[in-house]
């Protein structure tokens, strides 16, 4: 069974804090990685993706891959509000086709 | 760009009852997942199509569940018969190129079962 790990929280932090959520995938055929964001009630919108290894940055999102390790990671600087939400950590297969969604991490910025 | 269009949202049917879900897909899209998603078990992929031809449905739970996409923007997803335990919320979503670059979901159905 091909899975995707994330804790499911919730991570509580502060206003202006530095949110890092976190992802480990068993499926080492994966090739590209996926950040969505799930407010309550909700559909899932992709927030992130990443395909190598190392940083990709995209205004305060921040996302970390390292295929040796099988993790997955997403930084969130100066966390708002409105960053509280469900982080949904995802994998797709070489095909691209078949994309593994993590459970989710719950996060709460408090104000 | 209207997005991915799913209707109904809100689907409230008796046990036993066959239930239709729809979705249309974004113009220029060519891939269409369907997935589950609840408390106990997350988000379930069910089924996907790659220019109208099924892919994988090994998520399908089981045969009272069959999916169609008739032509290249549409698609169905059908219970038949529901059970309570069909309850949950059904997104389709939608993509170029299978799904390495991400997907776009729709707003979901959620449909219960009485």
């Amino acid at each position: 069974q091909k899975e995707v790990e994330q804790n499911s929280g919730p991570l509580s932090v502060p206003e202006g804090a530095i949110a890092s959520l976190n992802c480990t995938y068993s499926d080492r055929g994966s090739q590209s990685f996926f950040w969505y964001r799930q407010y309550s009630g909700k559909s899932p919108e992709l927030i992130m993706s990443i395909y190598s290894n190392g940083d990709k940055e995209d205004g305060r999102f921040t996302a970390q891959l390292n295929k040796a390790s099988q993790y997955v990671s997403l930084l969130i600087r100066d966390s708002q509000p409105s960053d509280s939400a469900t982080y949904l950590c995802a994998g797709s297969n070489t095909g691209g086709f078949k994309t593994i969604f993590g459970a989710g991490t719950r996060l709460f910025v408090k104000a | 760009d209207a997005g991915v269009i799913q209707s109904p949202r809100h689907e409230v049917t008796e046990m036993g009852q066959e239930v239709t879900l729809r979705c249309k897909l974004i113009s220029g899209h060519n891939s269409l997942f369907w997935y589950r998603q609840t408390m106990m078990r997350g988000l379930e992929l069910l089924i996907y199509f790659n220019n109208n031809v099924p892919i994988d449905d090994s998520g399908m739970p089981e045969d009272r569940f069959s999916a169609k996409m008739p032509n290249a923007s549409f698609s169905t997803l059908k219970i038949q018969p529901s059970e309570p335990r069909d309850s949950a919320v059904y997104f389709c979503a939608s993509s170029t190129t299978g799904s390495l670059y991400g997907y776009t979901f729709g707003s979901g159905t959620r449909l219960t079962v009485v």
